[in-house]
Parts: structure tokens; C-alpha cells; sequence
């Protein structure tokens, strides 16, 4: 079980938008960045938020993030079908020494 | 272009010991913090251990199980495994982090190493 918490799975349109949130602790989220990735199917991982909300260059201002306290949330925008992919958000732990990964959220584009 | 290749996957009997590599390319290797995450099949990403410039770390269901090492002058980060459990069957990817320190922001990622834990 994740310390990190996502909801498994979020649905919208296409062009909608769909909010991913990222519950954590004091330990976590609470005090470091938080980063998120996008994992299409039988493919490796890829950054897709840094620093919170800073995104690395190729990827589209579509995505945006942020961090209230010990939660994120990762807002994408306009959904397009080949959004449609597994989320993970992701931070340092204090007390535990280690990285954390959310459980992932399945996002479906109807 | 940045690469990251992974070598050294494959079945290996419960209990029993692997290594890991991973050869980069494309970066100076030395100035970038790298880890290892793994996926088990159907399953979500877990974290498995990382080398900073601030040392090294682990999650907690590898700890004295896993070490992770490096080998600059060789652009090579290892991963020693022992005492290997069925639950360690994942495809193992390597990461290169996008700085010297934060470990959980994975710049790139490798292609993944499949290893099995089976009797």
C-alpha cells in the first residue's frame, strides 16, 4: 500500500479537463517537491511535472500542477485520446529515507 | 542523447542473487544522482534505491537485501540482489534523476530489465 494516495482511476471527454490528486503526510509532500509521470502503455515512464509544478521542455502547457500543504494535484487540460495513461505522482520522504510513488491513476479519455 | 542500458535480467530461483547494470551515455555521469524503480507485473511503480551526492538509500522491503553502487569512471550504476523473493519479480528500470541530489525527479529512464524470482 502506497503512502502517497491517488484515486485509481478518472475519466472525462475529450477536451475536458480531469483533475489526479496526491494525498500524503507532513513527512513527504508536506516539505518536498513532488513530481509526476506519465507510463502509456508498455512504455517506460516519463516526467511529466518536477519542482511541483515545472514542466521539462516537450511537455505541453496542457498539464499543469500543484501543491496545497501535504496534497498535489495534477490538472490536465483539453483532453486528447493519447492522454489517455497511467499517473504517478512521486516525493522524497523525510522520515523513511526514500522515495515514494503514488498507486498510479488509470486515466480514461471517453 | 541520453541512454540508459540496462543489463543483467533474468529467472533466477528464490533466494538467490543478481546484478543489476546500467551504462549511461549522452551525460556526465558523475554529476547526477541514479536509482533504481521497479514495476511487478499489472502493478504500480515502487521505488527500490537511489545514490545521491548525499549517499545512498533504500526502500524498506530491500533493505539489506539490495545495494546499489556506481562506478563513474565506467558510467555504470549496479544493483546487487540477494536473497531474492518471489515478490521481487518486476521489470527493474534504471533512472537518471535531473540533478545531483533529488532522486525522486527521473529525468530519463531505461528501456527496464526483466527479472523473475521462480522456483
Amino acid at each position: 500500500q502506497s503512502v502517497l494516495t491517488q484515486p485509481p482511476s478518472v475519466s472525462a471527454a475529450p477536451g475536458q479537463k480531469v483533475t489526479i490528486s496526491c494525498s500524503g503526510g507532513s513527512s513527504n509532500i508536506g516539505i518536498n517537491y513532488v513530481s509526476w509521470y506519465q507510463q502509456l502503455p508498455r512504455t517506460a515512464p516519463k516526467l511529466l511535472i518536477y519542482d511541483v509544478y515545472k514542466r521539462p521542455s516537450g511537455i505541453p502547457d496542457r498539464f499543469s500542477a500543484s501543491k496545497s500543504g501535504t496534497s498535489a494535484t495534477l490538472v490536465i487540460t483539453g483532453l486528447q485520446t493519447g492522454d489517455e495513461a497511467e499517473y504517478y505522482c512521486a516525493a522524497w520522504d523525510n522520515r523513511l529515507i526514500a522515495v515514494l510513488f503514488g498507486g498510479g491513476t488509470k486515466l480514461t479519455v471517453l | 542523447e541520453v541512454q540508459l542500458l540496462e543489463f543483467g535480467g533474468g529467472l533466477v530461483q528464490p533466494g538467490g542473487s543478481l546484478r543489476l547494470s546500467c551504462v549511461g551515455s549522452g551525460f556526465t555521469f558523475s554529476a547526477y544522482s541514479m536509482g533504481w524503480v521497479r514495476q511487478a507485473p499489472g502493478k504500480g511503480l515502487e521505488w527500490v534505491s537511489g545514490f545521491s551526492l548525499r549517499g545512498t538509500s533504500y526502500a524498506a522491503s530491500v533493505k539489506g537485501r539490495f545495494t546499489i553502487s556506481r562506478d563513474n569512471s565506467k558510467n555504470t550504476l549496479y544493483l546487487r540482489m540477494t536473497k531474492l523473493r518471489t515478490e521481487d519479480t518486476a521489470v527493474y528500470y534504471c533512472a537518471k534523476s535531473d540533478g545531483p541530489e533529488r532522486l525522486n525527479e527521473i529525468e530519463y529512464w531505461g528501456q527496464g530489465t526483466l527479472v523473475t524470482v521462480s522456483s
